[in-house]
């Protein structure tokens, strides 16, 4: 079976620009996370999604951030505009439903504002 | 809301000693706490979870101890070798879906 697949794994870009990533879980996952990995503050959860619906989106750093799921094979994280400490590696997790099921994490995007 | 406190962040051994990660949680509703292994350029993968009703979870030379009463959860990893080395990293979670982290820990295992 696949695993979360996310893109892209690089990207570079300059203050001021939008960036887009991009996520597709697990099929038969029903929820969905982002992540923000520094090595300061370690892996910080940003927002999840059940069933496409936002469940809790106090991670979110501030409104530059934005997260959708249009359907249940897609998510994306926006940023715009993008700043120098948003440079990051984020990743995008996903989890069946049930008592202490894990989460499947994908291998991040390495996200650098210069 | 739940935190994780997890030590040491680095952690250094011979090839065959063992190595031991300690975390401590707050949170008393917790009851589910998975280990994940990051390697470089990777996301964090799954290796061992343990369940609040149960003490002790072993896998070949992977093994975690729950002391729910005093809140700490450990891993231990016996006949360490050179592909163990990688970060780390306790959770805990009440048994719905939102899982805390702690920092992690980059486990060097020295030829």
């Amino acid at each position: 079976d696949a695993g979360v697949i996310q893109s892209p794994r690089h990207e570079v870009t300059e203050m001021g620009q939008e960036v887009t990533l991009r996520c597709k879980p697990i099929s038969g996952h029903d929820y969905l996370f982002w992540y923000r990995q520094t090595m300061m503050r370690g892996l910080e959860l940003l927002i999840y999604f059940n069933n496409n619906v936002p469940i809790d989106d106090s991670g979110m750093p501030e409104d530059r951030f934005s997260a959708k799921m249009p359907n249940a094979s897609f998510s994306t994280l926006k940023i715009q505009p993008s700043e120098p400490r948003d440079s990051a590696v984020y990743f995008c997790a996903s989890s069946r439903t049930g008592e202490s099921e894990p989460q499947h994490f994908g291998d991040g995007t390495r996200l650098s504002i210069l | 809301g739940e935190n994780v406190e997890q030590h040491p962040s680095t952690l250094s051994v011979q090839e065959g000693d063992s190595a031991v990660i300690k975390c401590t949680y707050s949170d008393s509703a917790s009851n589910y706490f998975p280990w994940y292994k990051q390697e470089l350029g990777k996301g964090p993968q799954l290796i061992i979870d343990i369940r609040s009703n149960v003490g002790e979870k072993k896998d070949q030379r992977i093994a975690v101890t729950l002391n729910k009463t005093a809140k700490h959860f450990s891993l231990h990893i016996t006949e360490t070798q050179p592909e163990d080395s990688a970060v780390y990293f306790c959770a805990a979670s009440g048994g719905y879906q939102k899982v805390t982290f702690g920092i992690g820990t980059k486990l060097q295992v020295i030829p």
